[in-house]
């Protein structure tokens, strides 16, 4: 079946421009993810939504960042007043969410890379 | 907090040598520990990982990895390498309970297979 997908696969913006990404989970995966990887500082967490629970944003790096969720499916990561420092490559990741918490295999996107200039 | 560190930036081999990616790992709580592989210009994609039970866990191209508690460590091995095995390999851990999405990754070995 399909896997996780992203768009874009690019995004150039100028410095001080909102850009948003998206991810579409693979059907059926209750819990999304994202991540950033960057050069400077590897691949982070940066928010994570299961189902309708409230989701955990603890690794968001700023209040420039946000992310949506809609109906349970497709979720778009929004960062206002981009920065140089914003530059990486986000990943987004889906997973079913069943067994132990933990333990679940997440299963990425190829990534949308962002340059900030 | 759980903190992850792959002790090799980079690893350069020759084809059909062993080869070891070295994972250790911090946490004040038990944790899940997985190996992610990137392979060039493709997604991240899980290569294994321990859950619980047998210490060693190994994927379906042959690599394999033992969890050690006492050491705090997760080390990556094959025996033999192929060509097709040159990728970036990140170790990750998940302590489950209320971190339950969150993967902390370290930050990565490039494997390299020289001919």
């Amino acid at each position: 079946g399909a896997g996780v997908s992203q768009s874009p696969s690019n995004k150039v913006t100028e410095k001080g421009k909102d850009v948003e990404l998206r991810c579409d989970p693979i059907s059926g995966h209750t819990a999304l993810y994202w991540y950033r990887q960057s050069l400077g500082q590897g691949l982070e967490f940066l928010i994570y939504f299961q189902g309708n629970s409230a989701p955990d944003k603890s690794g968001l790096p700023s209040d420039r960042f946000s992310a949506e969720r809609t109906g349970g499916s497709v979720s778009t990561l929004t960062i206002q007043r981009t920065q140089q420092e914003d530059s990486a490559v986000y990943l987004c990741a889906s997973s079913l969410a069943r067994g132990p918490a933990g333990t679940d295999t997440q299963y990425f996107g190829p990534g949308t890379r962002l340059t900030v200039l | 907090a759980q903190s992850v560190t792959q002790l090799d930036s980079q690893v350069p081999v020759f084809e059909e040598a062993p080869v070891e990616l070295r994972c250790n790992y911090s946490s004040s709580v038990s944790v899940y520990l997985f190996w992610y592989v990137q392979y060039p210009n493709q997604g991240l994609q899980l290569l294994l990982k321990y859950l619980s039970g047998s210490t060693l866990v190994e994927s379906i191209n042959g690599f394999e990895a033992e969890f050690n508690k006492s050491q705090t460590s997760f080390h990556l091995r094959k025996p033999s390498v192929h060509i097709s095995d040159t990728a970036e390999y990140f170790c990750a851990v998940n302590a489950g309970g209320t971190s339950y999405g969150k993967l902390t990754f370290g930050q990565g070995t490039i494997l390299t297979v020289h001919p």
